[in-house]
């Protein structure tokens, strides 16, 4: 089975502020590697497939890189409605979602 | 509009059986593979079960074999997680979502709670 790790796991930031999530998996997944945004008592909403391509309707400042074993997620300019957990997922052998990041403002 | 609703939550006690089901409008649900995800409370994410299209492939997370079973019905474009042997850890939020890898369309997730 395929282990994903996040850090942080949690973290609080400004308004405007860059923010950077990691997401390591315990083998090579290619790229086969999504970032999910989820708000409390809402349904998970896709980000980025495919480890970084922005979904259609998500706003710019969103982006993900990296390939293997070791990817990122940045927010350019954290906004006040970026309140919410963001999970990774790989999908290279069944799936797995990583234990989630909970970004607060400051 | 693209939408998916799942139905048949509840609370059952350890060791029963429920049924959810799960149904598709606004896209051509026989083209896609389907998965059940759920969320146990304040914890995180579990992908439990996908089925392909024509349902001749369907895959489980480890500590449901055995007990649950996807299945899919096309012509009724709709989704079904039938959980068996139910126990306390499987209590959660259970949602479905299109797809085998990226997961773009969820439904708004149905609460299974199980417990004496």
């Amino acid at each position: 089975d395929i282990q994903m790790t996040q850090s942080p796991s949690s973290l609080s930031a400004s308004v405007g502020d860059r923010v950077t999530i990691t997401c390591q998996a315990s083998q090579d997944i290619s790229n086969y590697l999504n970032w999910y945004q989820q708000k409390p008592g809402k349904a998970p909403k896709l980000l980025i497939y495919d480890a970084s391509n922005l979904e259609t309707g998500v706003p710019s400042r969103f982006s993900g890189s990296g390939s293997g074993t070791d990817f990122t997620f940045t927010i350019s300019s954290l906004q006040p409605e970026d309140i919410a957990t963001y999970y990774c997922q790989q999908y290279d052998n069944l799936l797995t979602f990583g234990p989630g990041t909970k970004v607060d403002i400051k | 509009e693209v939408q998916l609703v799942e139905s048949g939550g509840g609370l059952v006690q350890p060791g029963g059986s429920l049924r959810l089901s799960c149904a598709a409008s606004g896209f051509t649900f026989s083209s896609y593979w389907m998965s059940w995800v759920r969320q146990a409370p304040g914890k995180g994410l579990e992908w439990v079960a996908n089925i392909k299209q024509d349902g001749s492939e369907k895959y489980y997370v480890d500590s449901v074999k055995g007990r649950f079973t996807i299945s899919r019905d096309n012509a009724k474009n709709s989704l079904y997680l039938q959980m068996n042997s139910l126990r306390a850890e499987d209590t959660a939020v259970y949602y479905c979502a299109n797809g085998r890898g990226a997961f773009d369309i969820w439904g708004q997730g149905t609460m299974v709670t199980v417990s004496s």
